[in-house]
């Protein structure tokens, strides 16, 4: 069984510009969600959707944003790019809202130059 | 979610049981302890969670103390492989965000 799988893995932009990044869950899974983590700090919690609906955000501005498509894969864009938006990007998938219990991609390496 | 405390790094020799510990004084009754970990610059791993009794699985032990204010992690033979960042978290087990903290740099030495 495939787990969940991120692109790209490594994305090179520059300030002011957008980054898209690409998630799809394990099969059966219906929330995802989306962490970031800068060089050095700990897991950031960005988003999370269920059932194409946003349930939850965490303390980041407006350019961050997503969406969770029919098929339950989601994307992640974030506007206006900033040095510090460099991180790595983690995408997880859960088989529902009762469960603590989350599958981690490897991550999407963003790099803003 | 309750705010957990674990130390900052440990060390374990390779072969010997890793014990990790970690504070949630604060937990309230509802509340699961979750342990993940993360190998450097991977997505992290689900290893266990438990609520109130013991629990093991082919990963680990967890063993929760009767108030449930701590938490004990127990790898019973660690390898070089497992080397990595241990994160302690309380969850409603409701969903949402899971919370991780700074974790515990676990290095396990030949």
């Amino acid at each position: 069984e495939a787990g969940v799988t991120q692109s790209p893995t490594h994305l090179i932009k520059t300030r002011g510009q957008q980054a898209t990044l690409r998630c799809s869950p394990i099969s059966g899974h219906t929330s995802v969600y989306w962490y970031q983590q800068a060089l050095g700090l700990g897991l950031q919690f960005l988003l999370w959707y269920d059932e194409g609906e946003e349930r939850n955000r965490g303390n980041f501005p407006p350019r961050f944003s997503g969406r969770q498509f029919p098929n339950y894969s989601s994307e992640l864009n974030v506007n206006a790019l900033e040095l510090e938006d460099s991180a790595l990007y983690l995408c997880a998938s859960s088989s529902g809202t009762n469960t603590g219990e989350l599958f981690f991609g490897e991550g999407s390496r963003l790099t803003v130059l | 979610d309750a705010k957990t405390t674990q130390p900052p790094s440990m060390d374990c020799a390779e072969g010997r049981a890793a014990n990790l510990p970690c504070n949630h004084s604060t937990i309230s009754g509802n509340e699961y302890v979750y342990w993940y970990r993360q190998i450097h610059s991977q997505g992290p791993q689900y290893i266990i969670h438990g609520l109130k009794n013991n629990e093991t699985n082919e990963m680990a032990s967890l063993i929760i103390t009767e108030d449930r204010k701590s938490s004990t992690l127990i790898l019973p033979h660690a390898t070089l492989r497992d080397t990595a960042v241990y994160y302690c978290i309380a969850n409603y087990n409701q969903g949402g965000k899971l919370i991780f903290g700074q974790g515990t740099e676990l290095s396990v030495k030949p």
